[in-house]
């Protein structure tokens, strides 16, 4: 069973630009998340998808962060602008496999913004 | 604010000795809880869940919780320097559903010496 993918796998641009991050689940699996992990911390949760429904999107900046997930499949995590406070590894995990609240994780995207 | 606590370490431990990680976590409703394994640079990887009081066994890996004491422990047997990294713990107030949203610890770093 082919992992979560995600690409790019590291970007560096400066403050005020945009970038978009990429992820594709686990196939079958109903719900995606986007995490943010700042280092030295564990991952925080940005955004829940179910199908290509929100379910929890308390914690995104939505000033500078948005995601969509279309036909409930592949997803796009954008900011814009960057603050350089957004440098952290951006993770995408899925859920909804055999033991439907266990989640997987991506390999990750690392931005760095200078 | 819920939280999940757990010592940064690092936490060194002899080669074949037995590594004791620990948290703790402030929401009594939790429900389901998980150990991830972090390499430095990777993504954390699942190696165990739990959610029911006492122990889960899993090769070298033993899974504790007390949801009374509101702890949950993961115990690596036989330690070997492969099992160097760092250890989250996450917590989850459902068992399942759309609501299912995990709260991560900072992690702890394990080190195995030879």
């Amino acid at each position: 069973e082919a992992g979560v993918a995600q690409s790019p796998r590291y970007k560096i641009i400066e403050k005020r630009q945009s970038v978009a991050f990429w992820c594709n689940p686990i196939s079958g699996h109903a719900t995606l998340y986007w995490y943010q992990q700042i280092l030295g911390q564990g991952p925080k949760l940005l955004i829940q998808f179910q199908n290509n429904g929100v379910v929890d999107d308390s914690q995104l900046p939505k000033d500078r962060f948005s995601a969509e997930r279309l036909k409930g499949v592949d997803s796009t995590l954008k900011i814009q602008p960057a603050k350089l406070e957004d440098s952290a590894v951006y993770l995408c995990a899925t859920s909804g496999g055999a033991i439907e609240y266990e989640q997987y994780f991506g390999p990750g995207t690392r931005l760095t913004v200078t | 604010q819920k939280e999940v606590e757990q010592n940064s370490g690092p936490l060194s431990v002899p080669e074949g000795a037995i590594a004791s990680l620990n948290c703790t976590y402030s929401d009594r409703g939790s429900q389901s809880f998980f150990w991830y394994r972090q390499y430095s640079g990777k993504s954390p990887e699942l190696i165990m869940s739990i959610y029911s009081n006492g122990d889960k066994e899993d090769g070298r890996f033993t899974a504790q919780l007390n949801k009374a004491s509101q702890y949950v422990s993961l115990l690596i047997r036989d330690s070997q320097p492969s099992d160097s990294a760092t250890y989250l713990c996450a917590v989850n107030p459902h068992l399942t559903g759309t609501a299912s949203k995990l709260t991560f610890g900072t992690g702890t770093r394990l080190q195995v010496t030879l």
